[in-house]
Parts: C-alpha cells; structure tokens; sequence
C-alpha cells in the first residue's frame, strides 16, 4: 500500500453533478489536508483535519465540502461546480504534535484530476 | 502573512552538472520551516528537503542541498550531478511556527526543471 491514496485520478463532471473524492492514509498519520492546483498558481491550502476535526476553512466556497470520518480517511464532496473549478486535487498527511525537532513535512497523494464541463 | 517566491518558471540542466533552484520567502516570524518537493508528471508531491530556521548547517540530503541564507531570506536548493529522472516541477514552501498545529504549508508558484542529454 502507498502512503496516500487518492481515487478517482481523474474525474469529469458536469456543472449539476455530485461526486466525491477519497483520500487514504496508511501512514498512522493524525492530520490530513486538501490541496488545489490550479495552472500556474501556487498550491491553494483548501481544508485542514487535525484528530479528525476540521481546524481550517481557507475560504472554500460551499460547493465543497469536506469530510474527515476517521483519521485515516478524507472526502471531498462536490456539487454544483464551475468551470474555474478544474484543477488538480492533492490530498496530504502528517503527523502533528510530535517530537520537537521533527519537521511535520506533508505526504502526498497522486491526485485527483478534475474537469468541469 | 507568509509568502514564497520562485522566479525561475523553468530551468534546463544537462544530466551529471548541478543546478540551483531559487527560493526566497517573506515571513515576520522568527521560527519557521523551509520545505522542497518535487512534483513529477505524476502528479505526487514528493518531500525532498527540510530546513528549520534556527538550523546552524545547511540541510542536506543525497545529492540535494540547501542553501539557506537566513538574512537575505533566501532558501536555495541545489541538486548536483543531475539524473534525467529529476526532471520535474520543484516547490518550495514555508510552515509557520505552532508546535502541535497542523503543518499549513505556503507554496510558492514552482519551478520546471528538464534535464537534457
């Protein structure tokens, strides 16, 4: 198993369909993210889960919305999209609250890439 | 607010010469951390290299260094002895400081890196 496993890799969808995105960790890890990148623009931190709790909303517009059912578990569920939504959707994990010293880098998942017709 | 910028949208490197990748960031605080990923066609961000701000040597990792020059907020990676399979787009990123908190990475706009023959 890889560390982070994010399915579907591609996916798309139309501007009234509902579909979601999966992402899992098999790394123990107790926090986990959504990532959007767009063309040529840096990685947009989306959603932040930490012991299962949402601790950031960056100003994610509604038609996202996040669920973190376990630790090692995240979905993104989608609805009614746009366009401009298009864009690849990296999942990442770490562990927090660790040693000091320890860098708390993030691992990622493949992505999910997203069209919206 | 943080911030990352990378001012090299592409670079070309002939296999086995080094290469550096700039870095340079804006932050008010004191401690911080300094991330490189990789980013294959892929699509997985793979963590390369970490670097605190209170760290005395340059961090180093197989045939990845860091040039961290902590005054002129400058976070340089250098690859030396340039394999075709390092061909790529790099991101550098900050994480703010907050022991216990989730690893919010800033991202900067990436740098595509093709080694040639």
């Amino acid at each position: 198993e890889t560390g982070v496993t994010q399915t579907p890799r591609h996916l798309v969808m139309g501007m009234t369909n509902k579909k979601s995105l999966k992402c899992e960790q098999h790394l123990g890890h107790n926090a986990m993210y959504w990532y959007k990148q767009s063309a040529k623009k840096p990685l947009e931190l989306m959603f932040v889960y930490n012991f299962k709790e949402q601790t950031e909303n960056n100003s994610v517009p509604s038609r996202f919305s996040p669920e973190c059912p376990n630790s090692s578990h995240l979905f993104l569920h989608l609805h009614t999209l746009q366009p401009e939504d298009s864009a690849l959707y990296l999942c990442a994990s770490s562990q927090e609250g660790g040693l000091a010293g320890h860098t708390g880098e993030l691992f990622f998942g493949e992505g999910s890439r997203l069209t919206v017709l | 607010a943080q911030k990352i910028t990378q001012t090299q949208p592409g670079m070309f490197v002939q296999e086995k010469e080094a290469v550096t990748l700039d870095c340079t960031y804006d932050t008010s605080d004191q401690s911080y951390g300094l991330f490189w990923y990789k980013q294959p066609s892929s699509g997985e961000m793979i963590f390369l290299i970490y670097q605190g701000s209170y760290d005395e040597q340059n961090a180093t990792e197989g045939r990845y260094s860091l040039n961290f020059q902590k005054a002129r907020k400058s976070a340089n990676l250098v690859i030396s002895a340039s394999q075709l399979g390092d061909s790529a787009m790099y991101f550098c990123a900050m994480r703010p400081p907050g022991g216990g908190t989730a690893s919010k990475l800033t991202f900067g706009t990436g740098t595509r890196l093709q080694v040639t023959l």
